[in-house]
C-alpha cells in the first residue's frame, strides 16, 4: 500500500536560516504529491503540488519543492524563514482508485522558528 | 477567493451525545471528503462524495457515523452516540472532481467530547 514518511517529527530553525522538510513516499508509479501547512487549530492550506514535469516546483510563501525519482522523495524547502512560517507542514500523495482517489498524509513535521 | 465553509468551528459534547458538522464545498466542486485529524496525526480519510453519491466510505465507522450530501452540495457527518476517542479535528475539502487530484480544505470543527 502506498505510504508517506515524514523522518522529522519537529524541527527548530532560527529565523532567516535556511529549511527543508523530508518526506519520502512509497508507490510503485509515479505519484500526484503535495504540501500542506496547518497553523494551530486551522484548516490545511495547499502550499504546492508535483504532478509531472519540472522536478522542481514553487509553491506560495515562498516554499519550493523537489521530485527525485530515485529517492522516492519530496522534500520541501525555503531559502529564509520567517517567524510567521511557525506550523505543522504535510506531505501527501494522492493515488487515483477505480471509484477516485484518495489522499494519504505522512504524520507531520511541526516547524518552530526562533527569533 | 472561494473557500469550504465549515461550521461550528468548536463543539464540545458529552459522550453519548449526538453531533453534527456542516460542511459547504467551493462552488461548482462536485467531490467533497471528509476527513478525521487524530491531534499528532495526518488527516485520514472518513468519507468521499461525488455529487450526492458515496465513492468511498470505507474507512467510516458506520455503527456510529453517518454522512449524507442530499442535494450534492453542502454535506452534513453526524456521529451518534460520539465517545471519548472521537476528540479530534474534522476536516471537509473539495475538489473539482474525481479526477481532479487538488483538494481544498476547509477551517476544520474541533470535537472535544468529555
Amino acid at each position: 500500500a502506498q505510504s508517506v514518511t515524514q523522518p522529522d517529527i519537529h524541527i527548530t530553525v532560527s529565523e532567516g536560516a535556511s529549511l527543508e522538510l523530508r518526506c519520502n513516499y512509497s508507490y510503485g508509479a509515479t505519484p500526484y504529491l503535495f504540501w500542506y501547512v496547518q497553523s494551530p487549530g486551522q484548516g490545511l492550506q495547499l502550499l504546492l503540488k508535483y504532478f509531472s514535469g519540472d522536478t522542481l516546483v514553487q509553491g506560495i510563501k515562498g516554499f519550493e519543492a523537489e521530485f527525485k525519482r530515485s529517492q522516492s522523495s519530496f522534500n520541501l524547502r525555503k531559502p529564509s524563514v520567517h517567524w510567521s512560517d511557525a506550523a505543522e507542514y504535510f506531505c501527501a500523495v494522492v493515488i487515483l482508485t477505480g471509484g477516485g482517489n484518495k489522499l494519504t498524509f505522512g504524520t507531520g513535521t511541526q516547524l518552530k522558528v526562533e527569533l | 477567493e472561494a473557500e469550504v465553509a465549515q461550521s461550528p468551528r468548536y463543539k464540545i459534547t458529552e459522550k453519548s451525545q449526538a453531533v453534527a458538522f456542516w460542511c459547504d464545498p467551493i462552488s461548482g466542486h462536485a467531490t467533497l471528503y471528509w476527513y478525521r485529524q487524530i491531534l499528532g496525526q495526518g488527516p485520514e480519510l472518513l468519507v468521499q462524495f461525488q455529487d450526492e453519491s458515496v465513492v468511498d466510505d470505507s474507512q467510516l465507522p458506520k455503527d456510529r457515523f453517518s454522512a449524507e450530501r442530499l442535494k450534492g452540495v453542502d454535506s452534513t457527518l453526524k456521529i451518534q452516540p460520539a465517545e471519548l476517542g472521537d476528540s479530534a479535528m474534522y476536516l471537509c475539502a473539495s475538489s473539482l472532481g474525481l479526477r481532479e487530484v487538488t483538494q481544498y480544505f476547509g477551517p476544520g470543527t474541533r470535537l472535544t467530547v468529555l
